[in-house]
């Protein structure tokens, strides 16, 4: 089972500087890992498909990266909305889904 | 506007039961494959059963499989979750969410609905 490491756990951040969270799997996942937003008491918001492509709605400071083992989401210009726990997730054993543990974007 | 709608949440005795529902609304349900996906109070995110979008195909993780059944009426746009047999290790918010079209993510999911396994 591939499992995937996001660094760091916690990162302390303030509106308008840049956040890079990274997630590493255990093997190969190609380009099929996706990212998502959760803010306290809401459902899980996909962001970002396909380790790069921005899914519907998501604003251009989101970006995404990487390819087989090292990924990294990147938020470029942090508003006040953006702190909230990231998760990423892969399907190489589709369809069965494994998430990372996730980052938790704190206000500093 | 898709829109994803669990109900059939509460707290529940272990070794007791307890059938999740699902209402989708907002696009062509019998279309996608659907999927549960539970989350632990303070804890992170697991993927839980597949079915799908005809409803032959079906997988579960390995922690439920035997003591849940997932299920889906596409004349009344709606997933189901059958859990026998509960566990205190089952609480979570239980999730519905929907496969992306042809692709590896969940691209929308519900607001949830709490199962408590205690006595």
């Amino acid at each position: 089972e591939i499992v995937l490491t996001q660094s760091p756990a916690t990162l302390s951040l303030s509106p308008g500087e840049r956040a890079t969270l990274s997630c590493r799997a255990s093997q190969s996942v190609s380009s099929y890992l996706a990212w998502y937003q959760q803010k306290p008491g809401q459902a899980p918001r996909l962001l970002i498909y396909d380790a790069s492509n921005r899914a519907t709605g998501i604003p251009a400071r989101f970006s995404g990266s990487g390819s087989g083992t090292d990924f990294t989401l990147t938020i470029s210009s942090l508003e006040p909305e953006d702190f909230a726990v990231y998760y990423c997730q892969q399907r190489s054993n589709w369809p069965r889904a494994t998430f990372g543990q996730g980052t938790k974007l704190e206000i500093k | 506007e898709v829109q994803l709608v669990e109900s059939g949440g509460g707290l529940v005795q272990p070794g007791g039961s307890l059938r999740l529902s699902c209402a989708a609304s907002g696009f062509t349900f019998s279309s996608y494959e659907m999927n549960w996906v539970r989350q632990a109070p303070g804890k992170g995110l697991e993927w839980v059963s597949y079915i799908s979008s005809s409803g032959s195909t079906i997988y579960y993780a390995d922690s439920v499989k035997g003591r849940f059944t997932i299920s889906r009426d596409n004349a009344k746009n709606s997933l189901y979750l059958q859990m026998n047999s509960l566990r205190a290790e089952d609480t979570a918010v239980y999730y519905c969410a929907r496969d992306s079209y042809g692709g590896n993510d969940l691209d929308y999911w519900g607001q949830g609905t709490l199962v408590t396994v205690s006595s």
